[in-house]
């Protein structure tokens, strides 16, 4: 099976302007949560989309947003870019056997703004 | 609340010589997963291992095998016969399984394998 795919894989931006970031998640998997990591922050949660729904969601103003489409993949965008934006945004698809739902994570965006 | 803690920012080991990440965590939930992921410098996240709260034995997967002390709420990695491939960010989480299913991570041990 093909891992989780993320594009694009880099990307650099001015303040002020807007970025979507797209995850492919595992052929099966419904479940598609994203993240940011920053060296000061460490992995902070974003949110987490099943079957369409936004399920979770974590600590991080209006501005970051994210949708999941009917094949399960899922976009995230960020409008009005801040410096502190600038981080590795990682994607992760899980799925639920046996109960356990273990995530599996995307290669992330490297997001840099100016 | 749910909390991670990995006390160690770094760590050191030869090469071929076993090493133990710590991993503490504290929940209210009664069921919930504990997990480990290593992060090379490309930045994936790569999943090692798992260990549910109910399981009885210790999770293990080739050279990586996870200490799960119940009581102390202690989640060890410990990587046997390490290699210079090891060298990586390692993460410990954790999932309740009621209320929210969030993942929470903690804050990462740097390992670095010497030749």
């Amino acid at each position: 099976k093909a891992g989780v795919t993320q594009t694009p894989r880099y990307l650099i931006k001015t303040r002020g302007q807007q970025v979507t970031l797209s995850c492919s998640p595992i052929s099966g998997h419904r479940s598609v949560s994203w993240y940011q990591q920053t060296p000061g922050q460490g992995l902070q949660f974003l949110f987490e989309y099943f079957s369409e729904t936004q399920r979770n969601k974590g600590n991080f103003p209006g501005r970051f947003s994210g949708r999941q489409f009917s094949n399960s993949r899922s976009e995230m965008n960020v409008s009005t870019l801040e410096l502190g934006d600038s981080a590795l945004y990682l994607c992760a698809s899980s799925v639920l056997t046996g109960g356990e739902e273990t995530q599996y994570f995307g290669p992330g965006t490297r997001l840099l703004v100016l | 609340a749910q909390k991670i803690t990995q006390t160690q920012p770094g760590m050191f080991v030869q090469e071929k010589e076993a090493v133990t990440l710590d991993c503490t965590y504290d929940t209210s939930d009664p069921s919930y997963g504990l997990f480990w992921y290593k992060q090379p410098s490309s930045g994936e996240m790569i999943f090692l291992i798992y260990q549910g709260s109910y399981d009885q034995q210790n999770a293990t997967e080739g050279r990586y095998s996870l200490n799960f002390q119940k009581a102390r709420k202690s989640a060890n990695l410990v990587i046997s016969a390490s290699q210079l491939g090891d060298s990586a960010m390692y993460f410990c989480a954790m999932r309740e399984q009621s209320g929210t299913y969030k993942y929470i991570f903690g804050t990462g041990t740097r390992l670095k394998v010497l030749a």
